[in-house]
């Protein structure tokens, strides 16, 4: 098993420019979320998906938007990206929503925006 | 959502008994207590859960008093490698939609030779 997936490792944007993150996972967990973590920071959540069909905003939502594909599959998108949003961005997937389900994560994708 | 503290950093030697000890006053009756360990450049990995008194298992040991207003990790022996950040979680165990994840800044642990 692969775990959790991401896609790009790294990725350079110019201002007002967009993207998507790709995120993957391959346990059949059906909770799926993304975090950012800013340098010397704990992470924060983006957006979380408890099942597949459902997205909600977490903590820090504003500037992105995500699409549950499929149950294995969560995206994140930049749509006119901006120099705040320079982070790592970390996927994570859960069999649950609940506290109690343990959370894997991604490798992370490493993004610059100038 | 319980807030926690947790130390910035905590530093000590290969061989020693490491214990983290986080704050969780406003802690609720239906709240879990979970750890989380992060390398750097990597995501976080999940370490230990708990509800109230002890928890163990093959990494670490978690301590929680009757009133739960706090928990401690605990690392028996550290070595080098485990030079990390360390995450104190409080989170609802029966929370549907609305249970998230609050991360917080951590402990950075750092194992000297």
């Amino acid at each position: 098993n692969a775990g959790v997936t991401q896609t790009p490792k790294f990725q350079v944007l110019k201002t007002g420019q967009s993207m998507t993150l790709q995120c993957a996972q391959d346990m059949n967990h059906n909770s799926m979320y993304w975090y950012r973590q800013d340098p010397g920071m704990g992470l924060r959540l983006i957006y979380y998906s408890a099942s597949e069909g459902t997205t909600d905003k977490g903590e820090v939502p504003n500037g992105y938007n995500v699409s549950r594909l499929n149950k294995r599959e969560f995206s994140l998108r930049l749509e006119s990206a901006a120099p705040s949003q320079t982070s790592v961005y970390f996927c994570a997937s859960s069999e649950a929503p609940q506290h109690s389900y343990e959370q894997y994560f991604g490798p992370g994708t490493r993004l610059t925006v100038t | 959502l319980a807030k926690t503290t947790q130390p910035i950093s905590m530093d000590s030697y290969e061989g020693q008994e490491v214990n983290i000890t986080c704050s969780h006053n406003n802690i609720a009756t239906n709240d879990y207590i979970t750890w989380y360990q992060q390398f750097p450049s990597q995501g976080p990995r999940f370490i230990i859960q708990g509800y109230k008194t002890k928890v163990t298992n093959e990494v670490a040991s978690l301590f929680i008093p009757a009133d739960r207003k706090s928990s401690t990790l605990s690392l028996p022996r550290v070595s080098l490698s485990d030079t990390a950040v360390y995450y104190c979680l409080v989170g609802d165990v029966y929370g549907g939609a609305t249970n998230k994840l609050i991360f917080g800044t951590g402990t950075l642990l750092a194992v000297q030779p």
